[in-house]
Order: structure tokens, then sequence, then C-alpha cells
């Protein structure tokens, strides 16, 4: 079975210094990875997908990612913070469920992002 | 073009009533999938469809029923509610996006009390 473990319940930084959510993962296969966003009260939101063609990716909002085989990690980073980047974030994992044709995403518990004025 | 919509968005029920949370796509998906979200639990896998016609167990399965009705809707059902099932319920879709990858696309979410 695969994991996700998000090592950071809660980040807090000012605004305008980056951003690191840190996300390590364990598969018995090449994964692919997500990191999904949720503000408050609302539903999820991609920010970015790894599935092997390039090991740094890039998403929206400025954030992006790298995905490191040897450390098992995806960590996420944003080179400067904004306030309305404050908000819940998911590392998630996919694997091939055994009814065949469906991946299930197993999901890190979140990492909650505080932006201080 | 709506993507994954979920009714009711809220919900109050007493033990042991019953009720269903409907989902539908209009993306064209094969694949749906009903999770629930407590709190620093992430997202847990209650139910899939992998395609119409078919439904399989996810992670926490127990107190829950789904059908698939068509290609479109996925519906989620509580015989009989405990406060246990209190929790807001998200519904997803799986399909294709830039680059060639699998992506799943969520709903707005159910938030569910049960006294």
């Amino acid at each position: 079975a695969q994991s996700v473990t998000q090592l950071d319940s809660h980040v807090s930084v000012s605004e305008g210094t980056p951003v690191l959510l840190r996300c390590n993962y364990s598969s018995s296969y090449s994964p692919s990875l997500f990191w999904y966003v949720q503000h408050p009260n609302k539903g999820l939101q991609l920010l970015l997908k790894y599935t092997s063609a390039a090991t740094l990716v890039k998403g929206i909002n400025g954030f992006e990612a790298e995905f490191k085989k040897s450390e098992t990690s995806f960590h996420l980073t944003k080179p400067s913070a904004h306030m309305s980047d404050a908000a819940e974030y998911f590392c998630v994992v996919s694997e091939v469920l055994s009814g065949g044709g469906a991946d299930g995403l197993t999901f890190g518990k979140g990492t909650h992002l505080i932006i201080q004025p | 073009n709506a993507g994954v919509t979920q009714t009711p968005k809220f919900q109050v029920l007493k033990t042991g009533q019953s009720m269903t949370l409907q989902c539908a796509q209009d993306m064209n998906h094969n694949s749906m999938y009903w999770y629930r979200q407590d709190p620093g639990m992430g997202l847990r896998l209650i139910y899939y469809s992998a395609s119409e016609g078919t439904t399989d167990k996810g992670e926490v399965p127990n107190g829950y029923n789904v059908s698939r009705l068509n290609k479109r809707e996925f519906s989620l059902r509580l015989e009989s509610a405990a406060p246990s099932q209190t929790s807001v319920y998200f519904c997803a879709s799986r399909g294709m996006s830039g680059g060639g990858a699998y992506e799943q696309y969520f709903g707005p979410g159910t938030r569910l009390t049960v006294t």
C-alpha cells in the first residue's frame, strides 16, 4: 500500500518570503504525485502533478514541486508568499485500485499554511 | 460545463435517519469516487466506480452504499446515519488532463452533521 507523510501540520511564513511544504511518500512503483489546495470551506483544487515527464513540476499561482526519487520526496515551494496562499495543502499519491481502470488517491493529512502580514 | 456538482451542500440528520448524497459530472469521465474528509485526516476513499455498472469498496466503506446510476451520476447512501458519519463528503471524477496525465476533479462538498 502507498502512503504519504506531510512533515508539518502547520507552516507559518511572512508575506513575501519563501514557502516550503514538505512531503514524503512510499510506493512500490513509480507513482503519480499531486498537490491539491483547499481554501476554507471550499473544494479541492489541483495545484500541480508529477507523472514522470519532468522532475521539476510547475503549477498554478507560482507554486512548483520537485520529485526526488532517491529521497522519496515531493516538496512544494513558492518563492514569495501572498496572503491569498493561506489554505490547507494536501500531498497526494495515486495508486491503481483492485477494481481496475480506476486510480485511488491516498492523501496526506494536510499542511495548514498561515501567511503573516 | 459545470464539472462535478453535489447536492445538498449542507444536511443535518438525526441518528438512524437515512439520506442520499447526489453527485453528477458532465465531463464524460468513466471513473467516479466518494471521499470523506475529517479534521486532521485528509480525505479517505469510501467507494469508487471504475466505469458505469461497477462499484467497489474503498478504505472506509462501512455504513455506506453507492449506486452508479449512469455514466454521469454516482450517489452515496447512508441507510442509518450515525454521529461518526458527521463529515464533509466529496465526490470526484477522473479524466485525462494536459500532458496525458489523469487527475481527479472534485465537487464542492456536502457538509453532513448527524446528531
